[in-house]
């Protein structure tokens, strides 16, 4: 089976600029969970998706905004850069009958 | 809110044992879960424990206490590529997947 893939891997983008990142979760997966990773505030959650709908939210700005399609993948877009939001972006998913979560490998966003 | 701690590094030596301690106090409980992070990779799975008690799997153990908000992941007979991060994590909500990590503790095995 394969694992959970993102593209793009690596993205380097400028202040302002907007940008979408895309996950595709495991085969037969349904919920999709996004998370932010930084050195100082670890990983944080942002969203999550199940069937198209998005079942929970954290903490943070609507910059940040999400959807799920019926395939299950899943995209994540940021608008209005800062240079804060440099992180490790991560996606996971998980089948509704199990506990955990599958991570994809991340994307790495560099604002500057 | 949700509050979860966990130490921020410890050293050991390879064939050792460690104890990594978790304490949390969230809103809700609905599982715990270990996650390892290698340097510049995503996390994996690890343990989850939702009862009160030691789940056993290779090398690895966890084991929870609810009463106490406690945790602990214990790693024995280390090896050189243990040296990660541990992520103790929580899902408080029974209908959801959001899970709410604490900080992570950097282990690092020497020989």
């Amino acid at each position: 089976k394969a694992g959970v893939t993102q593209t793009p891997r690596y993205l380097i983008k400028t202040r302002g600029q907007q940008v979408t990142l895309s996950c595709s979760p495991i085969s037969g997966h349904r919920s999709v969970s996004w998370y932010q990773q930084t050195p100082g505030q670890g990983l944080q959650f942002l969203f999550e998706y199940f069937s198209e709908t998005q079942r929970n939210k954290g903490n943070f700005p609507g910059r940040f905004s999400g959807r799920q399609f019926s395939n299950s993948r899943s995209e994540m877009n940021v608008s209005t850069l800062e240079l804060g939001d440099s992180a490790l972006y991560l996606c996971a998913s998980s089948s509704e009958w199990a506990h955990e979560q599958y991570f994809g490998p991340g994307t790495r966003l560099t604002v500057t | 809110g949700q509050n979860i701690d966990q130490p921020t590094e410890m050293t050991a030596t390879e064939g050792a044992i460690v104890q990594i301690n978790c304490t949390y106090q969230t809103s809700g409980f609905n599982g715990l879960f270990w996650y390892q992070q290698h340097a510049g990779e995503a996390p994996t799975f690890l343990s989850y424990n939702v009862l009160d008690g030691l789940e056993e799997k290779g090398r690895f153990s966890s084991f929870l206490s609810r009463s106490k908000g406690y945790s602990y992941l214990l790693l024995k007979e280390l090896q050189m590529k243990d040296s990660a991060s541990y992520l103790c994590a929580v899902r408080a909500a029974t209908n959801d997947y959001k899970l709410s990590f604490g900080a992570g503790t950097t282990v690092t095995v020497r020989a």
